[in-house]
């Protein structure tokens, strides 16, 4: 089946640094890929949606200029945090969409830790 | 506007018995509906979807679930519990010609005693 990997699993990083999480379309091409966050026992929200060669599409509450996200290839979108805060503290989950079906394909997710 | 709600923040049962877990949507139109499924600290998993076809939909590990557009609901139910199953459940909508674009339920998690 189609793979999508996210990456790092895991990260920790100092207040006010940078964090770039990776989500990659390992098996296909994907010209949309979506990145939600997930609040500890809370749903995952919708950030943003991730089209190549366009800017993304930001959800309305979400900080287009905190959240920088590129699609600069066909199987590759990053998400950077931009001068990390402990409120961005988080899980964030990368998906990928497949083809004419329209089929969706999820990262295993991101857990970031701003001390 | 399309949204679900999810109508238990937690469920428990015993290993062995039934599984339900309730959502209600609210869609203005033919809605496409799905069942994940997270483990902790990972990604998603497909259950099932319903896409309108048949209305009671089957997928993976014996989950299955019916959609019911008079009640507008579309519960997942299991025969048996499994220890495994224990998890967090989502019951997503996909919004309206926006392909790709879920929103997701606030979630039930799933707690399986021995």
């Amino acid at each position: 089946g189609a793979v999508v990997s996210q990456h790092p699993s895991r990260v920790i990083c100092k207040s006010g640094t940078s964090v770039k999480i990776e989500c990659r379309s390992l098996d296909f091409q994907a010209t949309t890929m979506f990145w939600y966050r997930q609040f500890p026992k809370q749903s995952l929200m919708l950030m943003a949606t991730s089209n190549e060669g366009s800017k993304a599409t930001y959800e309305q509450g979400v900080e287009k200029d905190k959240f920088l996200i590129n699609h600069a290839s066909l199987t590759l979108s990053t998400l950077t945090v931009t001068s990390a805060h402990p409120e961005d503290s988080s899980f964030y989950i990368c998906s990928a969409l497949r083809g004419l079906e329209e089929k969706l394909f999820f990262g295993s997710g991101t857990q970031l830790s701003v001390l | 506007a399309q949204s679900v709600t999810q109508l238990d923040s937690h469920v428990s049962v015993s290993e062995g018995t039934p599984v339900l877990l309730r959502c209600n949507y609210s869609s203005s139109y033919s809605p496409s509906l799905f069942w994940y499924v997270q483990h902790p600290n990972k990604g998603l998993q497909l259950l099932l979807k319903y896409t309108s076809a048949a209305t009671l939909v089957k997928g993976i590990n014996g989950f299955e679930a019916e959609f019911k557009k008079s009640e507008t609901s579309f519960h997942l139910t299991k025969p048996s519990a499994h220890m495994s199953d224990a998890a967090e459940y989502f019951c997503v909508v996909s919004l309206y010609n926006q392909g790709g674009k879920l929103i997701f339920g606030q979630g039930t998690e799933l707690s399986v005693k021995p």
